[in-house]
Formats: C-alpha cells, structure tokens, sequence
C-alpha cells in the first residue's frame, strides 16, 4: 500500500491566488481529515469526512476554505483566496473506524 | 483551557537515559489515546496507542490515569534515534476527530 498520497509537495504562491490541495486516502478507510499545522498552533483540525460525506467542518477558518471529497479515493482543499496567514503545512490523513490515523507527507505552503 | 495540554520542552538528555513525558486532557469523556510521533519537516506516525491497564513496545511504556486525566510516556535507553517530537493525542469523544497536543520536543545527545 502507498499510503496517504499528497500533492504537491510544496506550493508558493501569492496573495490573492486560489490554492488546490489533494488527497489520496488509503484504499478501504472510511475517514479522512484535512489537519493544518503552524509553529504558533501546532496541529489543528480543519474538517473531516467520514464514507465521502463531511461530517465537521467547524475547523474550516473561514470561507476562504472549501473542501471536497467527490469519490472514496480523492479529496482537495480548496483556499480561494490565498492570504500570508494561510502558509502552513496542510496534512491530510486517513483511518477506518477507530484505528489510528496515517498521516500524508504534507504539503508546505507559502504565500507571498 | 487547551483541550490537550504537554509541557513542550525541550528535553535534551544524553543517550541511555530514561525520560518521561506527560499530557492532560480535558474531557473526561474521552475514549481513546496515542502517542505519535513526528520527526522535523515529517507527517506525524503513529508510536503506539494508550490502554487503560498501561502498555509496553519495547523501550517504551504507556500510562492512562483515567481518575486524573493524564497520559504518560516513559522512554528507557534513550537513542539519539528518538529525537523528534512527541505528540500526545485523544480521542474526545464519541465523535472520530482527534485532537492533538503542541508536542513535546526531545533532542538526545551523544
């Protein structure tokens, strides 16, 4: 299994720019989280899926943010538009039932 | 009040020593526990979950006080390997999200 597939791995942008993350869960989990995570306030939930369907968005900042999940096998975050304060590392992570979350490798993002 | 709290540290303490790490969490409804971990510029992995009787993976020991609402983790013979971040996570509730303390850094030196 490849694990949580994230892309891309770093994206620079600027301000004003709409940003589009994405996530391949692990085939078979029925949860997926989108986390976000910055010096200042370490990791932080911003919404999660359980079966496609979200389920909390109550982390989402503001509606700037979108996420989707059309299909069991893909999601995206969605940032439109882009602000400085939105660099962080964006994580997206999958689980079935109660076990333990596996984490993507991140996507670090910055905005000028 | 944070809903999961860890001293942050840093611990820096030399190879072959025993460190411990505590976390508190707030809601007593809380049912299920775990130590990740996350080395620098790396997604957080899971080190192991947190049983009520306690539980043991080698060098490493997991406490759950449930009465007083703190997790321990206790490191013996510390690698310099173990260098990382140490995040302490709950499960809050009968809802599936997770939520993840600030972590506690720990750099072991040579």
């Amino acid at each position: 299994d490849a694990g949580v597939i994230q892309s891309p791995r770093h994206e620079v942008t600027e301000m004003g720019q709409e940003v589009t993350l994405r996530c391949k869960p692990i085939s078979g989990h029925d949860y997926l989280f989108w986390y976000r995570q910055t010096m200042m306030r370490g990791l932080e939930l911003l919404i999660y899926f359980n079966n496609n369907v979200p389920i909390d968005d109550s982390g989402m900042p503001e509606d700037r943010f979108s996420a989707k999940m059309p299909n069991a096998s893909f999601s995206t975050l969605k940032i439109q538009p882009s602000e400085p304060r939105d660099s962080a590392v964006y994580f997206c992570a999958s689980g079935f039932g109660y076990s333990p979350l596996h984490f993507g490798n991140g996507t670090r993002l910055t905005v000028t | 009040r944070k809903e999961v709290e860890q001293d942050p540290g840093p611990f820096n303490v030399p190879e072959g020593a025993t460190v411990a790490f505590n976390c508190t969490y707030s809601n007593s409804a809380s049912q299920s526990f775990f130590w990740y971990r996350q080395d620098c510029r790396k997604e957080p992995k899971l080190l192991m979950s947190v049983y009520s009787s306690g539980n043991e993976d080698g060098r490493f020991t997991a406490q759950l006080n449930r009465a007083s609402q703190y997790i321990s983790l206790l490191i013996r013979d510390s690698k310099l390997s173990d260098s990382a971040t140490y995040l302490c996570v709950v499960n809050p509730g009968s809802a599936r999200q997770l939520t993840f303390g600030s972590g506690t850094q720990l750099t072991v030196l040579p």
